[in-house]
């Protein structure tokens, strides 16, 4: 059973080009989370989605950030118009179901904006 | 607002020694709490997770502890090892599902 899967591992993008981050979660897990981890912070919890929900995005910007996870393929967090201040590592970890179960996290996405 | 704190922020010690990381936070209302090892530019790796019911877990020469009505943890880390070197998170599963992630601890152990 493959873990969490994310691609691209790095990405680099210029000022003002969109970044698209993608999620697989583990087989049979229909949760999955993102999270950021700004250069010297800790990670921060971002948004919570279930298949074609987004459950809880209190942790999301509320501008140029969007999340989605669709019926069929992996969960996709976008970053319009980014900036040097979103250069960071995003992590996504998928769950078998909400409350209560543990969270398993992918290697993460670094990404730089030049 | 739950807050997770990590002492120290960093550590050196000579291999072999026996070493304690320290954890709080804020909030007692938790489901769980996990310890994390993450090498330097490297993804997440679990190395034990506590209910909220258990006192301690244990794996190898890990050993975490759990005393949720002080809002504390400790990861003790037995006859330490250079490849032990990495940074340690402590993250808490708060009643809403979300976790909580402490700032870590960089770990060097010294050959």
């Amino acid at each position: 059973n493959a873990g969490v899967m994310q691609n691209p591992r790095h990405l680099v993008r210029r000022r003002g080009q969109e970044a698209r981050l993608r999620c697989s979660p583990m087989k049979g897990h229909s949760h999955v989370y993102w999270y950021r981890q700004l250069p010297e912070e800790g990670l921060k919890f971002m948004v919570y989605l279930q298949k074609e929900n987004i459950i809880d995005e209190s942790g999301m910007p509320k501008e140029r950030f969007s999340a989605e996870f669709p019926k069929e393929g992996p969960s996709i967090l976008r970053i319009q118009q980014v900036v040097r201040g979103d250069s960071a590592a995003y992590f996504c970890a998928s769950s078998p179901q909400g409350i209560n179960n543990e969270q398993f996290f992918g290697p993460g996405t670094r990404l730089t904006v030049l | 607002k739950q807050e997770v704190t990590q002492i120290p922020a960093a550590l050196s010690v000579p291999e072999g020694e026996n070493l304690v990381l320290n954890c709080s936070f804020t909030d007692s209302a938790i489901y769980n709490l996990q310890w994390f090892r993450q090498d330097p530019g490297k993804g997440l790796t679990s190395l034990l997770l506590i209910q909220s019911s258990q006192r301690e877990q244990t794996s190898g020469r890990l050993n975490a502890s759990l005393d949720k009505s002080s809002g504390r943890s400790t990861l003790y880390i037995a006859a330490s090892q250079p490849g032990d070197s990495a940074t340690y998170l402590c993250a808490v599963m708060n009643r809403d599902d979300k976790i909580i992630f402490g700032k870590g601890t960089r770990l060097h152990i010294l050959p």
